[in-house]
């Protein structure tokens, strides 16, 4: 059974750029979440998606974005980057909601931002 | 509102037993755990959900107490393989709509 797969895994960028991050969910799950994950702070929670709908959103400015696709693939876009975006990017799938079922997290996008 | 783990960080020698906590000032459905080894994605350990119970996986287990907003994992005569960073995660709702708040974590390594 495939994992979840992202990418890209590594990728470096200039302040005022914009970044899309791709995260394909294991085979049936239809949660998608999305996490940033920086020294000292632990998971930050970004977004949840479930069949296409955005079904929670975490604290952070409008520059961060997401969808989800009809095969339950999903995307995370910053626009706008600045210094402070640099951290990995974590995408989990899960079969139910997020803070009562198991999350599967891939291996991440590591965003540089220069 | 996000949930405070303890101690930051935690050296053992292998054998050697060890507690993270995790509090919360809110009231809490339900507590996750997962551990992180260096440049790795994050595997799920257990969830314990509102009522108090205690679960437990090997050498591995974890207690939930609803009055206090708190959970405890327990690591019994650790192992090499247990060193790596846990994150406790906590939910507030058992419907669809609620968030997922992991704390900072906590680094446990573990040495010959």
């Amino acid at each position: 059974k495939a994992g979840v797969t992202q990418t890209p895994r590594y990728l470096i960028k200039t302040r005022g750029q914009q970044v899309t991050l791709s995260c394909s969910p294991i085979s049936g799950h239809r949660s998608v979440s999305w996490y940033q994950q920086t020294p000292g702070q632990g998971l930050q929670f970004l977004f949840e998606y479930f069949s296409e709908t955005q079904r929670n959103k975490g604290n952070f400015p409008g520059r961060f974005s997401g969808r989800q696709f009809s095969n339950s693939r999903s995307e995370m876009n910053v626009s706008t980057l600045e210094l402070g975006d640099s951290a990995l990017y974590l995408c989990a799938s899960s079969l139910s909601s997020i803070n009562t079922g198991e999350l599967f997290f891939g291996e991440g996008s590591r965003l540089t931002v220069l | 509102q996000q949930p405070v783990q303890s101690p930051q960080a935690v050296i053992l020698r292998e054998g050697e037993d060890a507690v993270i906590n995790c509090s919360s000032s809110k009231a809490l459905y339900s507590v996750h755990w997962y551990r992180q080894k260096h440049g790795e994605a994050p595997i799920f350990l257990m969830i314990l959900l509102k009522g108090g119970e205690q679960k437990g996986h090997d050498k591995i287990s974890a207690s939930f107490n609803e009055k206090k907003q708190q959970s405890s994992l327990y690591l019994t005569a650790s192992q090499l393989s247990y060193s790596g960073t846990y994150f406790c995660g906590t939910g507030l709702t058992g419907g669809s709509q609620g968030n997922l708040i992991f704390g900072k974590g906590t680094k446990l390594s573990v040495k010959p």
